[in-house]
């Protein structure tokens, strides 16, 4: 069975500081890596996914993750964050047998001016 | 193209009473899958559906139950309503069959008050 840990479940920020959100996941095979980001009275969006080859992926909105397999990790990071990122981030994991994601329970990003 | 749509957006409903809500996928994709959404459980599977079967369940009473119909909509049922079932509930399409990498597209959920 696959989990995923988000560690922080709120992220208080300044306006144009860098921010990271931090996920964890566990699983025994091969895994798919998927940030999506709600913002108030919305469903969920895709924001990145890692599926294969480079670690590194990015958004169009300035965000970007790193898959590292030795920590099973897959933090979201921006360097500098608007008043419009605030909003609830959710990591999930897919693969491993099962073509449902799994989610994790949320990081409620809070940008203040 | 048209994203998912969820409708009602807002429903108020009393214990005992039943509810059905309705998802119509983006054109194309045949999975559906509905997820609850509370503050204090995050986002928890209900079930997904594909070509008009059940092909996965998640850990909730058969109180909760859906069906697809063969233009790919999805409607969910709850009967005998609890407290407890007031939340968001978030319908997500997908393109392919069985494939974990697709991405999911959310609509933007029924939001559920059970009085």
């Amino acid at each position: 069975a696959q989990s995923v840990t988000q560690l922080d479940s709120q992220v208080p920020v300044f306006e144009e500081a860098p921010v990271e959100l931090r996920c964890n996941y566990s699983s025994s095979v091969s895994v798919y890596l998927f940030w999506y980001v709600q913002y108030p009275n919305q469903g969920l969006q895709l924001l990145l996914k890692y599926l294969s080859g480079s670690t590194l992926v990015e958004s169009i909105n300035g965000f970007e993750a790193e898959f590292n397999k030795s920590q099973t990790s897959f933090h979201l990071r921006k360097p500098s964050v608007h008043i419009s990122d605030t909003a609830e981030y959710f990591c999930a994991v897919g693969g491993g047998g099962s073509y449902i994601p799994t989610f994790g329970r949320g990081t409620s990003l809070i940008v203040h001016p | 193209k048209a994203g998912v749509t969820q409708t009602p957006r807002y429903l108020i409903k009393t214990r005992g009473q039943q509810v059905t809500l309705s998802c119509s996928p983006i054109s194309g994709h045949r999975s559906v899958s509905w997820y609850q959404q509370t503050p204090g459980q995050g986002l928890q599977f209900l079930f997904e559906y594909f070509s008009e079967t059940q092909r996965n369940k998640g850990n909730f009473p058969g109180r909760f139950s859906g069906r697809q119909f063969s233009n790919s909509r999805s409607e969910m049922n709850v009967s005998t309503l609890e407290l407890g079932d007031s939340a968001l509930y978030l319908c997500a399409s997908s393109l392919a069959e069985g494939r974990a990498a697709d991405t999911q597209y959310f609509g933007p959920g029924t939001r559920l008050t059970v009085l």
